[in-house]
């Protein structure tokens, strides 16, 4: 099976602007869970959602909203973006239960 | 206070030692236990999971979890050079967030 894929790999956008990120999970896999990370904070969870329905959040500002497809495909929008909002955003998937999560490579946004 | 604390290192060790790798948690829900290997400029890669307090063994790789003192170790026997990357330990409860450590770094030097 294909591994998470996560589009686009590297990202530099302004400040104020909004970015949107992409994740295909694993085929068959109906979770989708999104994380930032920094090296100051390490991984931090933002939101999973399962069969299209966000089912946790974590605690991140409004600005940071997510989605899911009927086909599991999800996507993440930062919308006014902070300089402090520069990190490496990762997308994991799984079957049903967030157990055995299995991480995508990352997207790395850059706020200038 | 963060629910699971781990030391973020760095760990430098020589080839073929064996590594400890540590986390505390402290919410006692928490029902599962999981170790990842993070590569610079990779995501996390799950290494070992478990539901239960005791050991669980994977080729070289060792994760021991007990409940009572809410602790969580990975060990690494006969280390390689290649395994020379970020420990990430987690935990949460089913159907509830995973919360991750900070991470520890290890370089295994030949």
């Amino acid at each position: 099976k294909a591994g998470v894929t996560q589009t686009p790999r590297y990202l530099i956008k302004t400040r104020g602007q909004q970015v949107t990120l992409s994740c295909s999970p694993i085929s068959g896999h109906r979770s989708v869970s999104w994380y930032q990370q920094t090296p100051g904070q390490g991984l931090q969870f933002l939101f999973e959602y399962f069969s299209e329905t966000q089912r946790n959040k974590g605690n991140f500002p409004g600005r940071f909203s997510g989605r899911q497809f009927s086909n599991s495909r999800s996507e993440m929008n930062v919308s006014t973006l902070e300089l402090g909002d520069s990190a490496l955003y990762l997308c994991a998937s799984s079957e049903g239960a967030i157990d055995t999560q299995y991480f995508g490579p990352g997207t790395r946004l850059t706020v200038l | 206070q963060k629910e699971v604390e781990q030391d973020p290192g760095p760990l430098s060790v020589p080839e073929g030692a064996i590594v400890s790798l540590n986390c505390t948690y402290s919410n006692s829900a928490f029902q599962y236990f999981m170790w990842y290997r993070q590569y610079s400029r990779k995501g996390p890669e799950l290494l070992m999971y478990t539901y239960s307090s005791g050991n669980k063994e994977d080729g070289r790789f060792t994760a021991q979890v007990d409940k009572s003192s809410k602790y969580i170790s990975l060990f690494i026997r006969d280390s390689q050079p290649s395994d020379s990357a970020t420990y990430l330990c987690a935990s949460g409860r089913t159907t509830d967030k995973l919360i991750f450590g900070t991470g520890t770094r290890l370089q295994v030097f030949p």
